[in-house]
């Protein structure tokens, strides 16, 4: 099983221009997450989902939009990019949502974007 | 809000034991704690619920205080494996977040 993955692993972008990271899973999880981790810091979520066609602002969700038109896919997009959105994008599912005591995330990799 | 953890780095001898705490100013449903080690994803270790109950996790265990909004993470007898960010993530009552504190950096020595 390849459990969570995302696409590109390493990504340089000009300001002002926009992208799309990848992620898809193969377990059937009904949510999805978006996490970005700064350097040193913890986790910060950006958005997540909790089925198709049904997604959700985090606590830092400015700068990005998503869509879930299908449970394997979660693409997060970046619009007109800013320095201050380098970080290291984190992907993550779970089968349980939260509240059931049983959420449990299993992360993508991670996709590494530098905004210059 | 960012639940609060603390130390922010620990060093170890290999056996040496520590624990980690994670705070919230708000009323918890859970605790989640996870490992990161460097330059790979964070790895689910363990869930904590409301009731004080302790897990565990090869030597690692993790208690947790709903009234005091705190959970603790305890290392025993340290590997070298051990060697990773700890976070902790909280679950409040009402949310359907799950949100992580800044981390503790733990460092394993020989």
């Amino acid at each position: 099983n390849a459990g969570v993955t995302q696409t590109p692993k390493f990504r340089i972008l000009k300001i002002g221009q926009s992208m799309t990271l990848q992620c898809t899973q193969d377990m059937n999880h009904n949510y999805m997450y978006w996490y970005r981790q700064d350097p040193g810091m913890g986790l910060k979520l950006i958005y997540y989902s909790v089925g198709a066609g049904i997604t959700d602002k985090g606590e830092v969700p400015n700068g990005y939009n998503v869509s879930r038109s299908t449970t394997e896919d979660f693409p997060l997009r970046l619009e007109l990019a800013a320095p201050s959105q380098t970080s290291v994008y984190f992907c993550a599912s779970s089968k349980q949502g939260f509240g059931s005591g049983a959420n449990v995330l299993t992360f993508g990799a991670g996709s590494r974007l530098t905004v210059l | 809000q960012q639940p609060v953890q603390s130390p922010q780095a620990v060093i170890l001898r290999e056996g040496e034991d520590a624990v980690i705490n994670c705070s919230s100013s708000k009323a918890l449903y859970s605790v989640h704690w996870y490992r990161q080690k460097h330059g790979e994803a964070p790895v689910f270790l363990m869930i904590l619920l409301k009731g004080g109950e302790q897990k565990g996790h090869e030597k690692i265990s993790a208690s947790f205080n709903e009234k005091k909004q705190q959970s603790s993470l305890y290392l025993t007898a340290s590997q070298l494996s051990y060697s990773g960010t700890y976070f902790c993530g909280t679950e409040s009552y009402n949310t359907d977040k799950l949100i992580f504190g800044t981390g503790t950096r733990l460092q394993v020595f020989p």
